[in-house]
């Protein structure tokens, strides 16, 4: 299975806090993704970075990926009640002819008021 | 725009029956790709269209198809159903075929298998 790995499973923190996340994927990517799911609902997109990149932002995230470690976190800052939810990070495979994307286990935030 | 629609939205149905999900993508897209997502497994990637063939296939048995329209609606089908089918179907969409499009995701199908 190509299925990558996030750590921690599950995250509880009080809100104005960071969040910090950290997936591991397997193999060689063009470009990795993170989403987030409101309890068990769709995926909502949340940024893109390339394997030619190392760090993104965009508003309060920041995404960071590592190809030597086959790693990338995703850094939420001064957290909201409504930034709980799970969140996947997806890479896409550079030797897929394809267009599919191997999902994470999922990082469970929970942001307490 | 009006985002990607599936429906239905929940589904009880027993072993052994078949079932039909459907995915309208956003206006103007033209690839739709379908996800199982269960506790146990994650999501696992099933099948992705583009312009009415299929590209790509997941790691699914033959129980699993689906097919494309000429208007990028998208259907996929479960026959024989069992107990291990019951999960959420996510489909997504995207305008084509790069894979640093963004995948837009659909609200799912809770499908339950009794």
């Amino acid at each position: 299975s190509q299925q990558g790995e996030e750590d921690p499973q599950a995250l509880s923190i009080q809100e104005g806090e960071n969040a910090t996340m950290n997936c591991s994927y397997k193999t060689s990517i063009n470009n990795l993704q993170w989403y987030r799911q409101n309890s068990g609902r769709g995926l909502v997109h949340l940024i893109l970075i390339r394997s030619n990149e190392r760090e993104k932002h965009s508003g309060r995230l920041r995404v960071t990926l590592d190809t030597s470690k086959k790693s990338s976190s995703l850094l939420i800052t001064a957290s909201r009640a409504a930034d709980t939810a799970s969140y996947f990070c997806a890479t896409d495979s550079r030797w897929d002819t394809g267009n599919q994307f191997y999902f994470g286990t999922g990082t469970s935030l929970t942001v307490i008021p | 725009k009006a985002g990607v629609t599936q429906t239905p939205r929940y589904l009880i149905k027993t072993r052994g029956q078949q079932v039909t999900l459907s995915c309208s993508p956003i206006s103007g897209h033209r690839s739709v790709s379908w996800y199982q997502q269960t506790p146990g497994q994650g999501l696992q990637f099933l099948f992705e269209y583009f312009s009415e063939t299929q590209r790509n296939k997941g790691n699914f048995p033959g129980r699993f198809s689906g097919r494309q329209f000429s208007n990028s609606r998208s259907e996929m089908n479960v026959s024989t159903l069992e107990l291990g089918d019951s999960a959420l179907y996510l489909c997504a969409s995207s305008w084509g075929t790069d894979k640093s499009e963004t995948q837009y995701f659909g609200p799912g199908t809770r499908l339950l298998v009794l």
